[in-house]
């Protein structure tokens, strides 16, 4: 199983509500990302887990809360987001440290978020 | 952070004929990862090559990567009308603590026409 599920596939909240995306990988990979991608841009590193441990926030606006409950899931929860935080949300994990720095990233479908 | 530039911003091509990107970056790298992505979905990995290669093959893919210039080529051979999408590449420089630090360059759309 090489796939990353991300649920739901689309989302719109009002700048009031309260909504998770949430993301599982059953390939024991230990570290896991969130990348935030507006269209016709590239993904940008959100978060970074290793070992269910947060280990990059890139400045991130703590309206974004992310959460490893385990190896196999990540959470990101949202609050009292604004417009501009409409985006394409992804997921991905990969296998490092296992096999060392040289090691592919496996993404999911992303959360394609809109923000009312 | 945008590691760096992708060129061309966008390519349109005939089905058969070759498609050639390039991306530039700024820092040293462990490794330079190419990445394709359909429709604005996720985004698959296509081939990965580390900091001491020069070149690497992967079916119709070839990848070329010279680190004195900070700059990575991929060329799609005969190309299909499949593979339209977006190329984007990614330079890994942080293995820290565990993880992978991937940063994505700018992206090559490709539009290949039957």
């Amino acid at each position: 199983d090489t796939e990353v599920t991300q649920t739901p596939k689309h989302l719109v909240m009002g700048m009031t509500n309260k909504k998770s995306l949430k993301c599982e990988q059953h390939m024991g990979h230990r570290a896991m990302y969130w990348y935030k991608q507006k269209a016709k841009k590239p993904p940008e590193l959100m978060f970074v887990y290793s070992y269910e441990k947060l280990s990059i926030n890139e400045s991130v606006p703590s309206r974004f809360s992310p959460e490893c409950p385990n190896s196999s899931l990540l959470n990101l929860h949202l609050h009292a987001l604004q417009p501009e935080d409409s985006a394409l949300y992804l997921c991905a994990s990969s296998q490092a440290p296992f096999r060392g720095p040289n090691t592919e990233a496996f993404f999911g479908q992303g959360t394609r978020l809109t923000v009312v | 952070s945008q590691q760096g530039e992708e060129d061309p911003q966008a390519l349109s091509i005939q089905e058969g004929e070759n498609a050639t990107m390039n991306c530039s970056y700024k820092t040293s790298i462990n490794n330079l990862q190419w990445y394709r992505q359909n429709s604005g979905r996720g985004l698959v990995h296509l081939i990965l090559i580390r900091s001491n290669e020069r070149e690497k093959h992967s079916g119709r893919l070839r990848v070329t990567l010279d680190t004195s210039k900070k700059s990575s080529s991929l060329l799609i051979t005969a190309s299909r009308a499949a593979d339209t999408a977006s190329y984007f590449c990614a330079t890994d420089a942080g293995f820290s603590g565990g993880y992978n630090k991937l940063i994505f360059g700018a992206g090559t759309r490709l539009a290949v026409h039957p």
